[in-house]
């Protein structure tokens, strides 16, 4: 089973609707992450989690919330779709315990498109 | 400021040869980590290898291994012996002492030629 999940993978949306990706992860980690990945932007960072009572925003926040429900998941809510948020949306997960070698693991990535 | 920069977006390789994807990093700290990702046309992200600023060897992970030059502030990603799975994106990312953040490159897209 793969470590970090996904649901769901792939989506189909309209303008001003709410929707909710979710991550789960088994490996323990404290850190999850939420990044978005357009085609020649590399990947952005949206929000990240240190614990459960620590979320911070990313460098592209506006229009998203999220919520740590627990040290094992982290969604992701578009409060209100528009188009110019489709995109391919990666979960990654690290522990904060491995210093410089702190690497991050992700989930298989959500595509998303809003019409 | 604090970059990474990936300078090939495309590269062919003929099966079974070497190819070594490029990556250059600017920055003034002495301490940080970097780290190649692959990603498929599947789309998941896939750690590869990863080379701290104060290892002394090159790290090899099988057929993955990087060339690391810290005063030319490069960390190549050469892979051996091509396959046809190799083809995919290869991404360059760093991260700093301290910080949780990742600066991630543009990424490389190699494809693998039978």
């Amino acid at each position: 089973d793969a470590d970090v999940t996904q649901t769901p993978r792939n989506r189909i949306t309209k303008t001003g609707k709410r929707i909710m990706l979710e991550c789960s992860q088994t490996k323990g980690h404290d850190r999850m992450y939420w990044y978005r990945q357009d085609p020649g932007l590399g990947l952005r960072l949206i929000y990240y989690s240190f614990d459960v009572k620590d979320i911070n925003k990313g460098e592209i926040s506006d229009g998203y919330s999220v919520s740590r429900q627990a040290q094992a998941k982290f969604s992701l809510s578009l409060e209100s779709a528009i188009p110019n948020q489709t995109a391919l949306y990666f979960c990654a997960t690290s522990d904060s315990g491995q210093g410089l070698q702190e690497t991050q693991y992700f989930g298989p990535g959500t595509r998303l498109l809003v019409l | 400021a604090q970059k990474i920069t990936q300078t090939q977006p495309g590269m062919f390789v003929q099966e079974k040869e070497a190819v070594t994807l490029d990556c250059t990093y600017d920055t003034s700290d002495q301490s940080y980590g970097l780290f190649w990702y692959k990603q498929p046309s599947s789309g998941e992200m896939i750690f590869l290898i990863y080379q701290g600023s104060y290892d002394e060897q090159n790290a090899t992970e099988g057929r993955y291994s990087l060339n690391f030059q810290k005063a030319r502030k490069s960390a190549n990603l050469v892979i051996s012996a091509s396959q046809l799975g190799d083809s995919a994106m290869y991404f360059c990312a760093m991260k700093f002492s301290g910080t949780y953040k990742y600066i991630f490159g543009t990424g490389t897209r190699l494809k693998v030629l039978a």
